[in-house]
């Protein structure tokens, strides 16, 4: 039974590139959060969403980041023109039901430097 | 806007013995709270959770207590092994938000000593 999976692990972009990084909920999960964290800190919440539906976007910053949850496929969150700050963890977690008493489980994360 | 604190960065104690860890938050529309364990390199894993209805929730050697009017939580573990040597995060639910998102402390790096 396989957990929450992130792809790629480690992730390395020039100033100005583009990340990709995606996100495959646990088996029979339909929610997905995002998260990040900056070194030295505490997971701090981005995103939330359902199949092809952003729910919560409150943590998103509001230019550069972007995110979606398609019909078929993983979940993807997209970070244009990268900047230094960007660099961090980013986890990813999901639940099988809404709720504000639903655990979240979360994947390896994918750890982001932007040179 | 620290919404929740872990106000000791870091914890050492004997293997054998208790550990507690803190967590204090300052919105009182939480009403959900988890502990979640952290090694180097991976994921958060879950640990335990606790309502707002109860004001204890034991598995095994993890216990975590919840002291609402003071707006505090605290996560026992007894005996302490070294394998839970780890980065401990507290997080709480936001109730008023509706959509489950996790609001988390800043970690406390528990070291068990063999």
């Amino acid at each position: 039974n396989a957990g929450v999976m992130q792809n790629p692990r480690h992730l390395v972009r020039r100033r100005g590139q583009e990340a990709r990084l995606r996100c495959s909920p646990m088996k029979g999960h339909s929610h997905v959060y995002w998260y990040r964290q900056l070194p030295e800190e505490g997971l701090k919440f981005m995103v939330y969403l359902q199949k092809e539906n952003i729910i919560d976007e409150s943590g998103m910053p509001k230019e550069r980041f972007s995110a979606e949850f398609p019909k078929e496929g993983p979940s993807i969150l997209r970070i244009q023109q990268v900047v230094r700050g960007d660099s961090a963890a980013y986890f990813c977690a999901s639940s099988p039901r809404t709720g504000i008493m639903e655990t979240q489980y979360f994947g390896p994360g994918t750890r982001l430097l932007v040179l | 806007d620290q919404q929740v604190k872990q106000n000791s960065p870091s914890l050492s104690v004997q293997e054998g013995r208790i550990s507690i860890l803190n967590c204090d938050y300052t919105n009182s529309m939480f009403d959900y709270f988890l502990w979640y364990k952290k090694y180097p390199a991976e994921g958060p894993t879950f640990l335990i959770s606790i309502s707002s209805i109860k004001d204890k929730n034991e598995d095994g050697r993890f216990t975590v207590f919840l002291n609402k009017s003071a707006k505090h939580l605290s996560l026992h573990i007894v005996p302490s092994q070294p394998g839970d040597s780890a980065v401990y995060f507290c997080a709480a639910s936001d109730g008023s938000s509706n959509t489950g998102k996790l609001i988390f402390g800043q970690g406390t790096t528990l070291q068990v000593k063999p």
